[in-house]
C-alpha cells in the first residue's frame, strides 16, 4: 500500500535556526496537508496545499512557516526562525479528493522537531 | 467553530474486556467523521470513518463506530479487545463543505495482558 514518507524522523535545531521538513505525498494524491501535535496536546491543522498554493491554514501558520511544493514529489514545511515552543511533532497528510469528499487522509509517519 | 471532544483522556483495561471511547462534536451541520490509531512510535492510521448512511460503521481490526446524530456523537467500540490494541486512538471531524480535519484530544488506551 503506498504511504506517505517523512524526513527526517528526528531533527534537532538551535532557536533562530531555519528547517525544512520533507515529505513525499502519495503519487497520485492531490491534496496535501501539514498538522502538528505538541507532546501531550491534539494534534492541530496547520496548511493545506492544492494546485501549488496555500488553500487554507490556521492561526499557527504565521509568517514564520511556509509550504513549497518544488517538484512533482516532495511537499516541504519551513520553519524560518525556530522558537521553543515549535518544538512538536510534525505530521503531512496526503489525499485524493479532498477531505470531506469520500477520502480520508494518508499521514505519514511524523517529524520529531526538537528546537533547543 | 467545530470542536471535538473526547471523554477520556486514559483508558487502562485486560484483555478481553469490552471497549468504549466517547467522542463528541460540535457542529450543526453535514459533518464527516473519523477514528484514528497511533500505534506506539508509527503514524496516524485509519480505523475507520462515516459519510452517510448506516450509522454503525466497522472498521478494521475488530472496531465499529456509531453515529448518533442526535447526540452528537461517535463512540468507538470494540467487544473485546487485545494487548496489541494498545495505542493512542483520535476522533476527527469535518464538515461536508470542506476544511480541515479537526481531532480530538486523543485518548491513551493500555490493554494490560
Amino acid at each position: 500500500e503506498p504511504e506517505v514518507t517523512q524526513t527526517p524522523s528526528h531533527q534537532v535545531t538551535q532557536m533562530g535556526q531555519e528547517v525544512i521538513l520533507r515529505c513525499v505525498p502519495i503519487s497520485n494524491h492531490l491534496y496535501f496537508y501539514w498538522y502538528r501535535q505538541i507532546l501531550g496536546q491534539k494534534v492541530e491543522f496547520l496548511v493545506s496545499f492544492y494546485n501549488n498554493e496555500i488553500s487554507e491554514k490556521s492561526e499557527i501558520f504565521d509568517d514564520q512557516f511556509s509550504v513549497e511544493r518544488p517538484d512533482g514529489s516532495n511537499f516541504t514545511l519551513k520553519i524560518r526562525s525556530t522558537k521553543l515552543e515549535d518544538s512538536a511533532m510534525y505530521f503531512c497528510a496526503s489525499s485524493d479528493l479532498g477531505t470531506g469528499i469520500h477520502s480520508p487522509l494518508h499521514f505519514g509517519n511524523g517529524t520529531r522537531l526538537t528546537v533547543t | 467553530a467545530q470542536s471535538v471532544s473526547q471523554h477520556n483522556h486514559h483508558v487502562i483495561l485486560s484483555e478481553a474486556a469490552s471497549l468504549e471511547l466517547g467522542c463528541n462534536y460540535s457542529y450543526g451541520g453535514t459533518v464527516n467523521l473519523f477514528w484514528y490509531v497511533q500505534y506506539p512510535g508509527q503514524h496516524l492510521q485509519l480505523l475507520l470513518k462515516y459519510f452517510s448512511g448506516d450509522p454503525l460503521v466497522k472498521g478494521i481490526k475488530g472496531f465499529e463506530a456509531e453515529f448518533i446524530k442526535s447526540k452528537f456523537s461517535f463512540n468507538l467500540r470494540k467487544p473485546s479487545v487485545q494487548w496489541s490494541d494498545t495505542a493512542e486512538y483520535f476522533c476527527a471531524v469535518i464538515a461536508n463543505q470542506g476544511g480541515k480535519l479537526i481531532f480530538g484530544q486523543g485518548t491513551e488506551l493500555s490493554v494490560k495482558p
